[in-house]
C-alpha cells in the first residue's frame, strides 16, 4: 500500500474544462513533486515543493498551476489544456535536507486524457 | 554532459542470464543514489539504494564509483518478471530534488 495517494486515477477533460489533481502523502515528508510521463517517454519533472515553497518550475506552461497548502498535500490545477497534455501525471514525496534517506515514493498517478 | 545518463536499451536477455546496467552522473556533490523499477503504465518503485561500499539484495547488486561518477546495477539469474524499465536516480545538489535518468529497458525472454 502506497503512502502517497493520488486522485482521481483517471480523468477525461475537454480543452475548455478546469479540473484539479490531488496528491496526499502520509509519510511525514517535506518535499513533493509533480512529474509528467507521456506514452513511452521518460519522466519529466514539472514542479518541486520543499516545505510548501516552490523550489523548481521546469518551464511548465501556465495552463498547469500547482498549489501546496501544506507539506502533506499537493494539487495541480488544470485549465485550457491541449490534447498533447494527455499523459500520466505522477506525484512523489521525499525527505528534504542533507543526510538521511531521500528516496522518493510515488503515487499511482492520474491518467489524463484531453479531448 | 547530462545530469544523469543511462543507455535506454532495450536489453534483451534470456531467462537465467546476468545483466548489468550503468548510469553516469555529472554532479560530483551528489550524495544519494538509487535504482527504481517502473513497469509499463505504472508508477516507479524503489528497487534499492546504492551505498558507497556496494550493496546486495538477493539477485540484485548495486555499486557506486564516486571517482568515475557512475553507479551500476547487476541482476543475476534473470526472471521473466524482471522485465521493466530501470531508472537511475541521483540526489541533486547534495540534498533534495532527485534527478531521474531516462531509464533502461530490460526484456527477459523464455
Amino acid at each position: 500500500e502506497t503512502g502517497v495517494t493520488q486522485t482521481p486515477r483517471h480523468l477525461v477533460m475537454g480543452m475548455t474544462n478546469k479540473k484539479s489533481l490531488k496528491c496526499e502523502q502520509h509519510l511525514g515528508h517535506n518535499a513533493m513533486y509533480w512529474y509528467k510521463q507521456s506514452a513511452k517517454k521518460p519522466l519529466e519533472l514539472m514542479f518541486v515543493y520543499n516545505f510548501k515553497e516552490q523550489t523548481e518550475n521546469n518551464s511548465v506552461p501556465s495552463r498547469f498551476s500547482p498549489e501546496c497548502p501544506n507539506s502533506s498535500h499537493l494539487f495541480l490545477h488544470l485549465h485550457t489544456l491541449q490534447p498533447e497534455d494527455s499523459a500520466l501525471y505522477l506525484c512523489a514525496s521525499s525527505h528534504s535536507g542533507q543526510g538521511g534517506k531521500t528516496e522518493a515514493f510515488f503515487g499511482q498517478g492520474t491518467r489524463l486524457t484531453v479531448v | 554532459r547530462k545530469e544523469v545518463e543511462q543507455d535506454p536499451g532495450p536489453f534483451n536477455v534470456p531467462e537465467g542470464a546476468t545483466v548489468a546496467f550503468n548510469c553516469t552522473y555529472s554532479n560530483s556533490a551528489s550524495q544519494s543514489f538509487f535504482w527504481y523499477r517502473q513497469d509499463c503504465r505504472k508508477e516507479p518503485k524503489l528497487l534499492m539504494s546504492v551505498y558507497s561500499s556496494g550493496n546486495e539484495d538477493g539477485r540484485f547488486t548495486a555499486q557506486l564509483n564516486r571517482a568515475s561518477q557512475y553507479i551500476s546495477l547487476l541482476i543475476r539469474d534473470s526472471k521473466l518478471s524482471d522485465s521493466a524499465t530501470y531508472l537511475c536516480v541521483v540526489n541533486k545538489e547534495g540534498y533534495s530534488t532527485l534527478t531521474f535518468g531516462k531509464g533502461t529497458m530490460l526484456l527477459v525472454s523464455p
